[in-house]
């Protein structure tokens, strides 16, 4: 079985300081990993994905993630908060099967103060 | 114009009714989606079709049933409405058959309120 842990459900930064949220996994199979970033009152977007090429992977809007499988990790960084970021930020691993199944983490809502 | 949409944005109702909730997708996908948010913004799949086949089928009460007339549709029905249903319900779409790599582009959303 396939499941995702984000350490820190609410993490809160100053505008312009570093964001990092954290996300494990455990995954029997290699793992597709992904972020999204959910809005207020709005559905999810794909932040960015891990599909086994670079383990280093940037994405929209500043953010970058690195996945690291010594230490089953995908955390998602960005070198200078906005007060934009604040949202809620999904971690998803994809299922083993070939359905294309998600299974999300809980959650980290990012705070950001001016 | 939109990737996935969703009909209707919100969704006020009384216990024990049945509501439908549609789903559209016009990026040519073979598979959709349907999850649940609670409370909590925790996201749980409940069902995906692939080509009109149901695929995925998690433990979901059987009040819920999901069609999917074609491969860019599907819609959500929920017989005799429960105040535990009131949650956000989002629809997405991926291209699984091609060995993709499995990512989803979701909908707006359906705010479900049970009263």
């Amino acid at each position: 079985a396939q499941s995702v842990t984000q350490l820190g459900s609410h993490v809160s930064v100053s505008e312009g300081a570093l964001v990092l949220l954290r996300c494990n996994y455990s995954s029997s199979v290699p793992p597709y990993l992904f972020w999204y970033v959910q809005y207020p009152n709005q559905g999810l977007q794909l932040l960015l994905k891990y599909t086994s090429a670079a383990t280093l992977v940037k994405g929209i809007n500043g953010f970058e993630a690195e996945f690291k499988k010594s230490e089953t990790s995908f955390h998602l960084t960005k070198p200078s908060a906005h007060m934009s970021d604040a949202a809620e930020y999904f971690c998803a691993v994809s299922g083993s099967s070939n359905t294309g199944k998600l299974i999300f983490g809980q959650g980290t809502t990012l705070q950001v103060k001016p | 114009d939109t990737a996935v949409s969703q009909t209707p944005k919100y969704l006020v109702t009384q216990m024990g009714n049945d509501k439908s909730i549609k789903c559209e997708q016009n990026l040519g996908h073979d598979t959709m989606y349907w999850y649940k948010q609670d409370s909590k913004k925790f996201l749980k799949i409940m069902f995906s079709y692939n080509n009109k086949e149901l695929i995925i089928n998690e433990t979901v009460p059987n009040r819920f049933s999901p069609k999917s007339p074609d491969k860019a549709h599907l819609n959500l029905h929920i017989n005799s409405l429960e105040l535990g249903d009131s949650a956000v319900y989002f629809c997405a779409s991926s291209q699984v058959s091609s060995g993709a790599n499995y990512e989803q582009y979701f909908g707006p959303g359906t705010r479900l309120t049970v009263t």
